[in-house]
């Protein structure tokens, strides 16, 4: 098993262009998330999808958008992206949203 | 903002035990205490967590005192390997609570 895996895992992009980041597990988890990471801080929770078909917003969800393609894809999209999201990113998924939750190995996102 | 306080650092000699402590003074009866950790730049790792019994597996062991107003990880041998960004949370295990990280406690694992 893969566990979670996230693409791409370096991008650099400049002022106001789009992208989206993916994230796939191959847990047969319902819940997942989206985490940004700044340099000397802990974690901060994006958006989550607790079950296929849902979505709620985190802690910091402006200036992002999020899909929950099915069950094991969770994808984040940037539609123009600001310095201030230079960040690292992380998904993570759990079975169930009171569970463990395991991440992935990050994407690293410079916005120039 | 978390609801737990960590001391921003510590030290600790390989083959040591690691004991780090955390506060969450305003911890509510449905709360489980949860660690997680964080080794260099990759993505964080699930410990172990528990409610107000002390808990044990492989990695560590928790132990939390009968108010449950702080907690204490142990690495009973810690390793080079150990060290990382140890993060303690609190949250209900139940519904759509998400995990909610603080700046956690920087171990240093030191030969």
């Amino acid at each position: 098993n893969a566990g979670v895996t996230q693409t791409p895992k370096f991008q650099v992009l400049k002022t106001g262009q789009s992208m989206t980041l993916q994230c796939a597990q191959d847990m047969n988890h319902n819940s997942m998330y989206w985490y940004r990471q700044d340099p000397g801080m802990g974690l901060r929770l994006i958006y989550y999808s607790a079950s296929e078909g849902t979505t709620d917003k985190g802690e910091v969800p402006n200036g992002y958008n999020v899909s929950r393609l099915n069950k094991r894809e969770f994808s984040l999209r940037l539609e123009s992206a600001a310095p201030s999201q230079t960040s690292v990113y992380f998904c993570a998924s759990s079975e169930r949203s009171y569970n463990e939750q395991f991440f992935g190995p990050g994407t690293r996102l410079t916005v120039l | 903002d978390a609801k737990t306080t960590q001391p921003p650092s510590m030290d600790c000699a390989e083959g040591r035990a690691a004991n780090l402590p955390c506060n969450h003074s305003t911890i509510s009866g449905n709360e489980y205490v949860y660690w997680y950790r964080q080794i260099h730049s990759q993505g964080p790792q699930y410990i172990i967590h528990g409610l107000k019994n002390n808990e044990t597996n492989e990695m560590a062991s928790l132990i939390i005192t009968e108010d449950r107003k702080s907690s204490t990880l142990i690495l009973p041998h810690a390793t080079l390997r150990d060290t990382a960004v140890y993060y303690c949370i609190v949250r209900v295990a139940l519904g759509n609570t998400p995990l909610v990280f603080g700046k956690g406690t920087r171990l240093s694992v030191i030969a």
